[in-house]
This record gives structure tokens, C-alpha cells and sequence, in this order.
């Protein structure tokens, strides 16, 4: 079945600076990777989310991009705000399977 | 437009009580889902339906049982709860090609 692996565990950053955090996937037929954000005592809510015929997505200070013949996927944020401090979650979904999350990123911004 | 519903939001059990929580939609999803969270940690799958009528294991379904009710209630019942099982609790929902994948706002169960 599906393995997702996520990198760094936790990330530190100032204010203002670029964050990065990237999914593995190991199921070459995944084909959407969604990400979610989940803030202290809430759920988890979709940020931003890429299909596989698509090879980068941007909505304002956030982007994803997919490289499928590595199987991996990153989230950028630009410009961090302290409100970013979050957990993110990675995703790979094939049509008919689950759901397989990776284990998920602290991200601390530092004002 | 509601999303998930989850209730209860917060409950205390004492170790060997029995509870049902509870999660509807109003997304005309198909597919709904159970995971728990324990601090610190990620989302774990604990039951699925991928449609009214059908259930499946996660990949920790022991402990508990699952109840498609119709398309829009998917209930998750511990008939015997343990310490083990105090966790946060997260419903969700999606359409068939995942979509849309959608949280309820969990259930923070204790159990003593």
C-alpha cells in the first residue's frame, strides 16, 4: 500500500523567511496530494492541493510543487507570518484507496 | 452548510463505559472516515465507508465498531472503553475521488 513520508519533523524559522516541507510517496498511482493545516485544538483544514497532471500550484504566499517521476511533493510558504505556526499534513489519494497522511511538520515562526 | 457535525465535543468516560460519537455530513459525500490523534502525533485511520452499506478496518480498528447509518451519519461506538483509548477524535468526509476531504472539528474523549 501507499507509505508517505514528510520531512523535517519540526522547522524553525523568523518571520519573513521561506519554509519548506516535503512528502514522499510511494505509490506511483496517487494521484492528488492535498495539504492541510491544523492549528492548536482544531482540525485540520485544507490549504492548498495539487492533481497529478499538474506540476506546481500557487495561491498567494503558499505553493506546492510534484515531481511524480521522484514521487515527491513540497509545500512553500513565503514570507511567514507568525500565524502560520501550525501543524502540516501531507496527503497522497489514489481513486478507490485511502487517504494515506504523512506524520506531519511542527512549523514554528519566530517573531 | 454545515460540513462535518461531530458530537459530542468533550467527554469523560470511566474505563469500561460504553459511548457512541457521532458524525453527520451535508456534502452529499460518499465516503466518511474515523481517525484518532493522540498528542503530538499524526492522523491514524481507525474505520472507513467508502459508501452507505459498506464498512471497512483502518489500521487501528481494535476497540471499536463503525455504523453507516445512511449516506450522511457514520457513527463510531467503543463498547468497553480503555485508557488507550483517550485521544482526540476526527471525522471526515469525502467525495469518490477524494475531494473535498473534510474534518469535523473532533471529539476529545478521556477515558479513566
Amino acid at each position: 500500500g501507499e507509505n508517505v513520508e514528510q520531512h523535517p519533523s519540526t522547522l524553525s524559522v523568523q518571520e519573513g523567511d521561506s519554509a519548506v516541507i516535503k512528502c514522499t510517496y510511494s505509490d506511483s498511482a496517487s494521484n492528488y496530494f492535498p495539504w492541510y493545516k491544523q492549528e492548536l485544538g482544531k482540525r485540520p483544514q485544507l490549504i492548498i492541493d495539487i492533481r497529478s497532471n499538474v506540476g506546481e500550484k500557487k495561491d498567494q504566499r503558499i505553493a506546492v510543487t510534484l515531481n511524480k517521476t521522484a514521487k515527491h511533493f513540497s509545500l512553500h510558504i513565503t514570507e511567514t507570518q507568525p500565524e502560520d505556526s501550525a501543524v502540516y499534513f501531507c496527503a497522497a489519494y489514489n481513486y478507490g484507496q485511502n487517504f494515506v497522511f504523512g506524520p506531519g511538520t511542527r512549523l514554528s515562526v519566530l517573531p | 452548510n454545515a460540513g462535518v457535525t461531530q458530537t459530542p465535543k468533550f467527554q469523560v468516560l470511566k474505563t469500561g463505559q460504553s459511548m457512541t460519537l457521532q458524525c453527520a455530513q451535508d456534502m452529499n459525500h460518499n465516503s466518511m472516515y474515523w481517525y484518532r490523534q493522540d498528542p503530538g502525533m499524526g492522523l491514524r485511520l481507525i474505520y472507513y465507508s467508502a459508501s452507505e452499506g459498506t464498512t471497512d478496518k483502518g489500521e487501528v480498528p481494535n476497540g471499536y465498531n463503525v455504523s453507516r447509518l445512511n449516506k450522511r451519519e457514520f457513527s463510531l461506538r467503543l463498547e468497553s472503553a480503555a485508557p488507550s483509548q483517550t485521544s482526540v477524535y476526527f471525522c471526515a468526509s469525502s467525495n469518490d475521488r477524494g475531494y473535498g476531504y473534510t474534518f469535523g472539528s473532533g471529539t476529545r474523549l478521556t477515558v479513566v
